[in-house]
């Protein structure tokens, strides 16, 4: 079954700590990686994709085919980094998103 | 340009009604996505639209349950009978192309029902 597990709801740093918001798939082909980011008030906006390699607003995330993760890091958080953050598969050349129940990421000043 | 739109925002409705809620996807998206966001269960998909195909409607979680497209663009997501776990953030997203090809899905502000 396709599956996006991310074991965390609730994620609290401090502004400059390291962060890494978890994301486990389930999948028996090659699917295509996302994270998406919801910002307070906004609609949800793609972040990053694992296809891409980029790096974005800090963020990077590297998918891990043997342990099935696609954890989300960023060395110093920053206060504007506070928001939902959502981790999804597409199967490859598929459509559809499938996403985790997302985690809330706090950054305390 | 304009992104997705969704109407209305808010809905509130008593149990047992119909209602019907609208996505105006970017202009020229062939690719059209309708996904339900509950209280702690994610966001998930409900149903996909991509040029003159066939629907995915493999999500659809109950024959209350339907959505059609009109010539290609706006979109309308149809539940009737409502009942009050279907009580959600309905978004909409739409794409140049499949995902699969490299696009971007862009999602819509949603419409949250609330079924009493």
């Amino acid at each position: 079954a396709q599956r996006v597990t991310q074991p965390e709801k609730l994620l609290s740093v401090f502004k400059g700590a390291p962060v890494e918001l978890k994301c486990n798939y389930s999948y028996s082909g090659s699917p295509e990686l996302f994270w998406y980011v919801q910002y307070s008030r906004q609609r949800l906006q793609l972040l990053l994709r694992h296809i891409s390699r980029e790096s974005i607003k800090g963020f990077t995330a590297d998918l891990n085919k043997g342990e099935t993760s696609f954890h989300l890091k960023k060395p110093f958080a920053q206060e504007e980094d506070s928001a939902m953050y959502y981790c999804a598969l597409s199967p490859w050349g598929g459509d559809k998103l499938i996403f985790g129940t997302g985690t809330r990421l706090q950054v305390f000043p | 340009g304009a992104g997705v739109s969704q109407s209305p925002s808010n809905k509130v409705t008593e149990k047992g009604k119909d209602v019907e809620l609208r996505c105006d996807p970017i202009s020229g998206h062939t690719a059209l996505y309708w996904y339900r966001q509950s209280l702690g269960q994610g966001l998930e998909f409900l149903i996909y639209f991509q040029g003159n195909s066939a629907p995915d409607k493999s999500g659809l979680p109950s024959d209350r349950f339907s959505a059609e497209r009109t010539g290609g663009s706006v979109s309308t997501l149809t539940i009737q009978r409502t009942q009050q776990e279907d009580s959600a953030v309905y978004l909409c997203a739409s794409s140049s192309s499949p995902l699969g090809s490299g696009e971007t899905q862009y999602f819509g502000p949603g419409t949250r029902l609330l079924v009493l």
